[in-house]
Order: structure tokens, then sequence, then C-alpha cells
């Protein structure tokens, strides 16, 4: 199986900044990878696939970027709505294995 | 539009089964694979396989092979999974997601659309 591995486990920021979140996969996935939002006692919701590709609605501070093994998520301009658990996720092959997750925090 | 609304909460006693539905609507249930996706309290997500609707081919992760079985009644554009020799480990909330792919060269699958979820309590 591909192990995720997602860094930092949590963090905390203010409204405002520049987030980044990093996922690295145990092999290459090429850009087989997938971010989702999760709040609290919420479904995920899909935020980016194909390691850079935006999903509809999803607003344009939130950006993709990797290939091979490492991945990046960035919130640009930090919003109070952001407060959320954020996970990797690659589809490369089965099983479609997560990461552990990044708990954002608003200061 | 687009949702998937799953079967309401359960509460089993060991070594039982539970089965768990997700009704589609709002777009062709044969046209996307239904995944389920399971969720343990403050714990992270856990992928456990996959179901075609159309082929009703399935994909089960490992671990649970042998124990879950994944289903689909396209007349009422339902799928189902079953898991049977329930533990307290398997306690958890359980999320349907509908599977989706996009390019041309290369086909890169994600889940785009996603159900409530389950809440299943495995308790004596």
């Amino acid at each position: 199986d591909i192990q995720m591995t997602q860094s930092p486990s949590s963090l905390s920021a203010c409204v405002g900044d520049r987030v980044i979140i990093t996922c690295r996969a145990s092999q290459s996935i090429s850009s087989y990878l997938n971010w989702y939002q999760q709040k609290a006692g919420k479904a995920p919701k899909l935020l980016i696939y194909a390691s850079s590709t935006l999903q509809s609605g999803v607003p344009s501070r939130f950006s993709g970027s990797g290939s091979g093994t490492d991945f990046t998520l960035t919130i640009t301009s930090l919003q109070p709505e952001d407060c959320a658990t954020y996970y990797c996720q690659q589809s490369y092959s089965t099983p479609y294995t997560f990461g552990q997750g990044t708990k954002l925090e608003i200061k | 539009q687009v949702q998937l609304v799953q079967s309401g909460a359960e509460v089993k006693k060991p070594g039982a089964s539970v089965k768990v539905s997700c009704k589609a609507s709002g777009y062709t249930f044969t046209s996307n694979d239904i995944n389920w996706v399971r969720q343990a309290t403050g714990q992270g997500l856990e992928w456990m396989g996959w179901m075609n609707p159309n082929s009703g081919n399935t994909g089960y992760a490992q671990k649970f092979q042998g124990r879950v079985t994944m289903t689909g009644n396209t007349s009422i554009s339902t799928a189902y999974m079953d898991l049977s020799s329930l533990t307290s480990e398997d306690t958890a909330v359980y999320y349907c997601a509908r599977g989706a792919t996009s390019g041309y060269t290369a086909f890169y699958y994600y889940m785009d659309v996603w159900g409530k979820g389950t809440t299943v309590t495995v308790s004596s």
C-alpha cells in the first residue's frame, strides 16, 4: 500500500495568513493526488483533484501543486471558515489511502 | 442537485452484521462508482472499497476482504455496504462517496460528492 504522510499534523494561523500543508507519498504517484477539507461533524469536501485542479465552487485562495512524491496545499489569505482538518489522498492505486490529516485552527 | 442520502444510525452487537444504504439522486446512478470510506471517532479517513453500479464490479481494501460486500440496486439508485463479524473497532462513521474521473491521457480519480455519513456503533 502507498503511505501518505502529511505535515504538520496541526497548525494555528491568523486570518489573512498564507498557510502551506505538505503531503508526501511513499512512492511516486504522478499527479494522482486529491485534497479534501473536513469541518467538525461534517462529511469531507473535495477541494482539489489531480494535484492542482480546483474543484468547481472552491474559492481561488486554495491551490495545490506537486508531482511524484511531494505535494502542497496552499491557502492564501486565510479566512475564519477555513478552520478544518485537511486530508490528502492518493488515487494512483488501490487502496486509495489518505494522509493522517492536518488540523488547521484560526488564532 | 446531486446528492447521496445515507441510512440512519445503527447499533449492533459484536459478531453481528450491518448494512448501510446510500441513495443517489440528481445524476445517472450507473455513470459513477460509489466508494465507501469510514472514520472512527477522532481519527482519520479510511478507504474501504468501491462498487461500480453499472457492471457490479467491486474492489475492496485488503483489510476488509472477506468481511465486506458492496452492492447496488440500479432500479432505485441505491448502493449498499454490508460489513460482517463486527467488533468494537468497527465503531465509526461510514460515508459513501461518488467516484469521478477527469483527464484525457490520464484518468484522475477523485470523490466529488459525499453522503452525510452513517454512525455505526458496535457495543455489547
